[in-house]
């Protein structure tokens, strides 16, 4: 079953702009995690945020977790053409036999 | 470079005509994933291994099977495909079970 809801479906914006997403899951989990892929090929891992931690950054990325509200953001600062990309969150529950469980994804566009 | 490796990337297959699909991997990972990805949607988990310990998706149709011999290899059998059954097929590995996933860049079942 669904365990996590991504919004915006998709999104475009204009390169050097920055890019926010957010998802949204159902049940408690031990941590967060968010990945991309480009078309047609594999997913690659961006960032995995655990259940007792509220904020995570790498590079241009900044994560925020937000337990009490089931809910998460990825932001990805001075977008560049190579960020056009879906990107899922994945959340591995409580109690969930250590998998791992996709949420809907966002569709990212820069426009050069 | 340590990597997990998908062959054959693009597959052919006729409706009902037993297929496998191959997933390699050079990063001694104990944990195993299948995923089937459909165009525009989440992958979705069809099982995994820890270790040698199989474990099946409740609702993994019966028609896919698979197989790990070893630590390295791991493999989907479909015993009989469907139209339905044409999608991307993601193999992925992790050292931690629950924790960060490396992906293979997927095989692209068409079914005729």
């Amino acid at each position: 079953s669904q365990q996590g809801e991504e919004d915006p479906q998709a999104l475009s914006i204009q390169e050097g702009e920055n890019a926010t997403m957010n998802c949204s899951y159902k049940t408690s989990i031990n941590n967060l995690q968010w990945y991309r892929q480009n078309s047609g090929r594999g997913l690659v891992h961006l960032i995995l945020i655990r259940s007792n931690e509220r904020e995570k950054h790498s590079g241009r990325l900044r994560v925020t977790l937000d337990t009490s509200k089931k809910s998460s953001s990825l932001l990805i600062t001075a977008s560049r053409a190579a960020d056009t990309a879906s990107y899922f969150c994945a959340t591995e529950k409580n109690f969930g036999n250590e998998k791992l469980t996709f949420g809907t994804g966002t569709r990212l566009t820069i426009i050069p | 470079d340590a990597m997990v490796i998908q062959n054959p990337r693009y597959q052919v297959t006729q409706f009902g005509k037993p297929v496998t699909l191959s997933c390699s991997q050079t990063l001694n990972h104990n944990v195993m994933y299948w995923y089937q990805q459909k165009s525009s949607q989440a992958p979705k988990l069809l099982f995994h291994y820890y270790d040698k310990d199989f474990n099946n998706e409740a609702d993994t149709p019966d028609n896919f099977q698979s197989r790990r011999p070893n630590t390295s290899f791991c493999f989907l059998d479909i015993r009989s495909p469907g139209l339905g059954d044409a999608a991307m097929y993601l193999c992925a590995t992790s050292k931690i079970a629950g924790e960060k996933q490396y992906f293979g860049p997927g095989t692209r079942l068409t079914v005729t």
